[in-house]
């Protein structure tokens, strides 16, 4: 059984681009969550979502993030007009029920550098 | 306010034991994790408490205190392996019962 998939693994974007990151949760999950982890900082929670559903996006910038989580394929964080301060490593957690009683399984993440 | 506090750095010796304590503070509480993470790797699940005492599994084992808010990782007969950053992270309630509140890591050193 495949654990989480992201891809990729580096990006490197030009300040004003954008930056599509990809997330395949494990077989048989359908709660995805995405978090943020800035050198020396703490995961950050970002967004939880369900299939076609936003379920909590209290930690997504209101501007140029959104994500997605579509009925098929992966889910994608999308951050438009990158700039330096999104260089960030970004990681991808699934579980097979709500995280708040079921362990999150993390993904290798994707290593985003802005310059 | 949620808060989650814990430890910065900690250094131990190889066969040691080692404690990492954790403080939490959270709008909605429903269960505590310890994760583990390698230099550059993805977050790996150690431990899930919900219940206060304490939860062994092989050489680590994890504790809660609900009514105090805290938390504390033990290992045991630490190896090099173990060098490695552990992360707590509480459940938080807001507008779900998805997202998890994490620590920033205690980056822990084995040394020989």
């Amino acid at each position: 059984n495949a654990g989480v998939m992201q891809n990729p693994r580096h990006l490197v974007r030009r300040r004003g681009q954008e930056a599509r990151l990809r997330c395949s949760p494990m077989k048989g999950h359908s709660h995805v969550y995405w978090y943020r982890q800035l050198p020396e900082e703490g995961l950050k929670f970002m967004v939880y979502l369900q299939k076609e559903n936003i379920i909590d996006e209290s930690g997504m910038p209101k501007e140029r993030f959104s994500a997605e989580f579509p009925k098929e394929g992966p889910s994608i964080l999308r951050i438009q007009q990158v700039v330096r301060g999104d260089s960030a490593a970004y990681f991808c957690a699934s579980s097979p029920t709500s995280g708040s009683m079921d362990e999150q399984y993390f993904g290798p993440g994707t290593r985003l550098t802005v310059t | 306010g949620q808060n989650i506090d814990q430890p910065t750095e900690m250094t131990a010796t190889e066969g040691a034991i080692v404690q990492i304590n954790c403080t939490y503070q959270t709008s909605g509480f429903n269960g505590l994790f310890w994760y583990q993470q390698h230099a550059g790797e993805a977050p790996t699940f150690l431990s899930y408490n919900v219940l206060d005492g304490l939860e062994e599994k092989g050489r680590f084992s994890s504790f809660l205190s609900r009514s105090k808010g805290y938390s504390y990782l033990l290992l045991k007969e630490l190896q090099m392996k173990d060098s490695a950053s552990y992360l707590c992270a509480a459940t938080n309630y807001g507008g779900s019962q998805g997202n998890l509140i994490f620590g920033k890591g205690t980056k822990l050193s084995v040394k020989p």
